[in-house]
């Protein structure tokens, strides 16, 4: 069974970059897509952006600008670079899974990360 | 973007009655190339990720319990507890798959009444 495992930075300040990587156990990156998504109690669950297996990537357009998701196939990993942060970026990040073909659902989520940024 | 709109936001339901949520989306979501609705329904217990419940409308994930049932197509969906147990205890949540960017429901909470 595919298990997800997260980890970076938790607290940052303004204007400083958030980075994520999680790591996929007990299956391949082939086959799916793999997916950034936050949580926050003002804008509830907002989907970040994807990265196929090679890398094919894809952003929600307000944080197209800011985003980079990055595929590590040798590693089975994935990250997330969030650029410029502020207060508005605090939330609870998540990684998934979603099938390749449909591009649909998320399936399974990682625990999550709380990522606070603040002075 | 599909702006996807839940209600109640939240609900009391007694032990062992009917739950029912709802979720309307701003647009159709019925892919055409399968004519299935692209719309999926999650659970969220405190301090846990989101769980998929049900996928294509009413699809119910392996392990999912089936007094859990998805309905609805076009733009008007539902997902229906049908005798409440504790553990059902969450906030529940649609999201569209219909297109990018990929959007959810702000969430129905759910408790015992």
């Amino acid at each position: 069974q595919v298990q997800l495992h997260q980890w970076g930075a938790g607290l940052l300040k303004p204007s400083e970059t958030l980075s994520l990587t999680c790591a996929v156990y007990g299956g391949s990156l082939s086959g799916y897509y793999w997916s950034w998504i936050r949580q926050s109690p003002g804008k509830g669950l907002e989907w970040i952006g994807e990265t196929s297996h090679n890398g094919i990537t894809n952003y929600e357009s307000s944080l197209k600008s800011r985003a980079t998701i990055s595929v590590d196939p040798s590693k089975n990993e994935f990250s997330l670079n969030l650029t410029s942060v502020t207060a508005a970026d605090t939330a609870v990040y998540y990684c998934a899974r979603v099938p390749s073909l449909v591009r649909g659902w998320f399936d399974p989520w990682d625990q999550g990360t709380l990522v606070t940024v603040s002075s | 973007d599909i702006v996807m709109t839940q209600s109640p936001d939240s609900l009391a339901v007694s032990l062992g009655e009917r739950a029912t949520i709802n979720c309307k989306s701003s647009q159709s979501i019925l892919s055409r190339s399968n004519n299935k609705n692209s719309l999926a329904w999650y659970q969220q217990k405190p301090g846990q990720p989101p769980k998929l419940l049900i996928s294509w409308a009413s699809t119910r994930e392996s392990g999912v319990p089936d007094r859990f049932s998805g309905s609805g197509s076009g733009t008007d969906f539902t997902l229906t507890i049908s005798s409440l147990q504790a553990e059902d205890v969450a906030v529940y949540y649609c999201q569209q798959y219909y297109n990018t960017p990929r959007t959810f429901g702000q969430g129905t909470k759910l408790e015992i009444k």
